[in-house]
């Protein structure tokens, strides 16, 4: 059974660029959440989708959003890119929403995003 | 406030030693709780996670976790350190909050394995 597969792996953007990251969940997997991992910050909860409603979000600017599809996959799209938004983009599945007992959250590769 | 302590930033261990990695977490309820690690360039690997029941739980590649209420701990050990297991480990734990649950994670600890 494939993982979370996340596209692309690593890229690269200039400033005030837009970039879209996605996410395709493991099969049967209906909630669909982003972390930002960066060196300073740590790991950073970005958004929940669970059929295609977003439960929850961290605290970033609006700049940062998402979506997801009836097939459960996943896409974040970060606009007007900063240098600060240098970072490991993690998606994460889970068959449950957050928060439900025994409800197992696993991970993806993650994609690399420099914006330089 | 609810969060998740790693004390330890960085560990350095011999191979064939056992390894401890300390969790600790401020919670009001029991807490769901999880253990991943990353390998440099990779993404998270679970190693294992607790719901409930016994409260030694027992993951991948060798390692287990023991969930103390009293302590508000979830100590990370493995017998017996494998040069392969050098990389960085979070401890991670599910908030429950009227606003909406996420899993949230400690600040991890780097794990030098020493030949």
């Amino acid at each position: 059974k494939a993982g979370v597969t996340q596209t692309p792996r690593y890229l690269i953007k200039t400033r005030g660029q837009q970039v879209t990251l996605s996410c395709s969940p493991i099969s049967g997997h209906r909630s669909v959440s982003w972390y930002q991992q960066t060196p300073g910050q740590g790991l950073q909860f970005l958004f929940e989708y669970f059929s295609e409603t977003q439960r929850n979000k961290g605290n970033f600017p609006g700049r940062f959003s998402g979506r997801q599809f009836s097939n459960s996959r996943s896409e974040m799209n970060v606009s007007t890119l900063e240098l600060g938004d240098s970072a490991l983009y993690l998606c994460a599945s889970s068959l449950a929403p957050t928060g439900l007992s025994g409800n197992t959250i696993y991970f993806g590769e993650g994609s690399w995003l420099t914006v330089v | 406030a609810q969060s998740v302590t790693q004390p330890d930033i960085h560990i350095t261990v011999s191979e064939g030693a056992s390894l401890e990695l300390r969790c600790n977490y401020s919670y009001g309820a029991t807490p769901y709780l999880f253990w991943y690690v990353q390998s440099p360039g990779q993404g998270l690997q679970l190693l294992l996670k607790y719901f409930s029941g016994d409260t030694l739980v027992q993951g991948i590649k060798g390692f287990e976790a023991e969930f103390k209420r009293s302590q508000s701990s979830f100590n990370l050990r493995k017998p017996s350190v494998h040069w392969s297991d050098a990389a960085e480990y979070f401890c991670a734990v599910v908030l429950i909050k009227a606003a909406g649950n996420k899993l949230t994670f400690g600040g991890g600890t780097r794990v030098l394995v020493k030949p």
